[in-house]
């Protein structure tokens, strides 16, 4: 299975908002409500902050978001905090009855 | 609260199998409620989803492993394993182990994650 399409690199200033992009195709992304994104700080485990395309899980700021439109989904983050400067992967269900990652986005507060 | 824990040999030789444990505490592998499963990534790579098993013991492998792969689960000792035979030194990762909820789709409590490198 091929990992989903993420920008490699995203960037904005504190108080900005930014989004990210996680494109597949009808087999995964767009077939399924079932996209989840994963922030990652250097050397730590991922943490669930986006799960089922637009959920928050408890405990998570709601400066993030997540959407859906076709075989695409969004993470979006509002007023960016330098605690926010981090990896971030996409993930989603598949019609194989697995799960495929993004290549995932480092994002940089400037 | 749940907590997840790898375990096994930091350093594999060429050819030979991969074998590491996830013990876990705080919860039973043995719920209908979840998954439990292998995700890695490679020193400054991405992270790549290997496969999860359920209770009743199905497993669900990233068909580009799948060929190399066996998750499985130890009741007993609340513990479910990953063994990935042949590797190469392109299986140098950090292994995490993860619990995902049924009829959901998100990963929701991470190991801390073990290096394994492949050398001789």
């Amino acid at each position: 299975q091929s990992a989903l399409t993420q920008p490699a690199s995203v960037s904005g200033s504190p108080g900005q908002s930014i989004a990210i992009s996680c494109t597949g195709t009808s087999s995964d992304v767009g077939g399924y409500n079932f996209v989840s994104w994963y922030q990652q700080h250097p050397g730590k485990a991922p943490k669930v902050m986006i799960y089922d395309v637009s959920n928050r899980p408890s405990g998570v700021s709601n400066r993030f978001s997540g959407s859906k439109s076709g075989n695409t989904a969004s993470l979006t983050i509002s007023g960016l905090q330098a605690e926010d400067e981090a990896d971030y992967y996409c993930n989603s269900y598949t019609s194989s009855s697995t799960w495929v990652f993004g290549g995932g986005t480092k994002l940089t507060v400037l | 609260q749940l907590q997840l824990q790898e375990s096994g040999p930091g350093l594999v030789k060429p050819s030979e199998t991969l074998s590491l444990t996830c013990t876990v505490s705080g919860g039973s592998i043995s719920s209908s409620s979840y998954y439990w499963g292998w995700i890695r990534q490679p020193p400054g790579k991405g992270l790549e989803y290997i496969g999860l098993i359920y209770y009743t013991g199905s497993t669900y492998y990233n068909p580009s492993l799948k060929s190399r792969v066996t998750i499985s689960l130890d009741t007993s000792k609340n513990q479910f394993s990953l063994k990935l035979y042949s590797v190469t030194a392109a299986d140098t990762a950090t292994h995490y182990c993860a619990r995902k909820k049924s009829g959901s789709g998100w990963f929701d409590y991470w190991g801390q994650g073990t290096l394994v490198t492949v050398s001789s």
